[in-house]
């Protein structure tokens, strides 16, 4: 069974911060995802990898598939990064429709 | 473009009781999802569709139905709510295959009492 690990669950930090967020799978994948969910709930796709880094404005988004690990940073962080981040992984199956594997999100809080 | 929308946003159910909810997605995705979202556990796969008039079983299938008789909406139904149901529901499409990148709807809270 894929196991998808992710801490902190729970991380407070100051604004300005340097946040890593940290996601382990016990499988081979074929592709990993960080999502962002608001405390309204919504919840929207940043990034989906599959080898090395990927950058989108303040947040990086790293993966070691040797390792399989995964990390989220976000730099100079603002109270609006405030939100739940949940990473979620696609078992390798050479095929078919496998679905994703859902962590159990860490609830980040960005004080000003 | 709505995106993703979800209908309704709230219920509240007794016991026994039947629901509907409506997803619809003006993307022109080929895949549609529900998901389940509960305290201290991660999203889970309920049932999917690959296309219009095709439906499969997730992770967490019984007690629920879907149907997709049109590509742009996929309707999850509860026959005879219990519980162990009252969910946060999350309707998601993609374009590409299952495990690519997925558009949410903003949810559905149901309480079933």
């Amino acid at each position: 069974k894929n196991e998808v690990e992710q801490s902190p669950q729970n991380l407070t930090a100051q604004e300005g911060e340097f946040i890593t967020i940290n996601c382990s799978y016990s499988v081979g994948i074929s592709a990993l995802h960080w999502l962002q969910q608001h405390p309204g709930g919504g919840i929207v796709s940043l990034f989906m990898l599959s080898s090395g880094k990927k950058k989108h404005g303040r947040l990086i988004a790293t993966i070691n598939i040797q390792e399989k690990h995964s990390s989220l940073h976000i730099t100079a962080s603002h109270p609006r990064d405030s939100a739940v981040y949940i990473c979620a992984v696609r078992a390798y199956s050479g095929g078919g429709a496998d679905g994703l594997t859902f962590g159990k999100g860490t609830h980040l809080i960005i004080q000003p | 473009n709505a995106g993703v929308t979800q209908t309704p946003k709230f219920r509240v159910l007794k016991t026994g009781q039947s629901m509907t909810l409506l997803c619809a997605q003006d993307m022109n995705h080929e895949y549609m999802y529900w998901y389940r979202q509960d305290p201290g556990m991660g999203l889970r796969l309920i049932h999917y569709s690959v296309g219009e008039g095709t439906t499969a079983k997730g992770e967490v299938p019984d007690g629920y139905n879907v149907s997709r008789l049109k590509k742009q909406n996929f309707l999850l139904g509860l026959e005879s709510a219990a519980p162990s149901q009252t969910s946060v529901y999350f309707c998601a499409s993609s374009y590409y295959g299952i495990g690519y990148e997925q558009y949410f709807g903003p949810g559905t809270r149901l309480t079933v009492t």
